[in-house]
């Protein structure tokens, strides 16, 4: 089955800084890549998705890249914020019929003011 | 508002009890899912049903019991509560591929203590 290994686990950053996380997946027939924010006491959220047929999707500051080759994907944040404090998850699927999705470890990031 | 809304948002209870979980959509969606998030934040999935037929159990024990009585709704129960079940229970829903993309969206979470 897939398996999605996620770095770093927690991440620091000066707000106004940029931050990146970084995914790893092991079954190279998974074609989509979301990334989920979680708040503190809610539920996680979708804030940004990829497929395997684009290498980069852009969302105002948030960006996703995908290396299918190298079977990775990353989640750019730039010009941070204090709301963007949040564990984030990566996570992947083969998006045909009924796959499951399968989550990366979580990413613990604190914008520091 | 449209969203997935669970019932209770806490849940304390002891050893041995049995509870039940409660989960609505009111997205459209076609299948529903649960996910059991531990203290370490992994997410990981126990069910899926799609159209009130379930498609994916996770080698979950027994004691734990999905009912759909319909495609907005995807219960959880459980029997017979050990301590190791504690953790925050997630339901989510997503389209079928086939109506629309895999997106899945999430609950606000149950969490579940076990005394």
């Amino acid at each position: 089955g897939e398996n999605v290994e996620q770095h770093p686990s927690t991440l620091s950053v000066q707000e106004g800084d940029s931050a990146v996380i970084k995914c790893t997946y092991s079954d190279s027939a998974s074609n989509y890549f979301p990334w989920y924010k979680q708040e503190l006491g809610k539920g996680p959220q979708l804030i940004i998705d990829i497929r395997s047929n684009v290498g980069e999707k852009k969302d105002q500051r948030i960006a996703v890249t995908l290396n299918k080759t190298a079977k990775h994907f990353s989640l750019h944040i730039t010009e941070t914020q204090p709301e963007d404090s949040a564990v984030y998850f990566c996570a992947a699927r083969l998006d045909f019929g009924n796959e499951k999705l399968t989550f990366g470890t979580g990413t613990r990031l604190t914008i520091i003011p | 508002d449209t969203a997935v809304s669970q019932t209770p948002k806490y849940l304390v209870t002891q050893m041995g009890n049995d509870k039940s979980i409660k989960c609505e959509q009111n997205l459209g969606h076609d299948t529903m899912y649960w996910y059991k998030q531990d203290s370490k934040k992994f997410l990981k999935i126990m069910f899926s049903y799609n159209n009130k037929e379930l498609i994916i159990n996770e080698t979950v024990p027994n004691r734990f019991s999905p009912k759909s009585p319909d495609k907005a709704h995807l219960n959880l129960h459980i029997n017979s509560l050990e301590l190791g079940d504690s953790a925050v229970y997630f339901c989510a829903s997503s389209l079928n591929p086939g109506r629309g993309g895999p997106e899945q969206f999430f609950g606000p979470g149950t969490r579940l203590t076990v005394l």
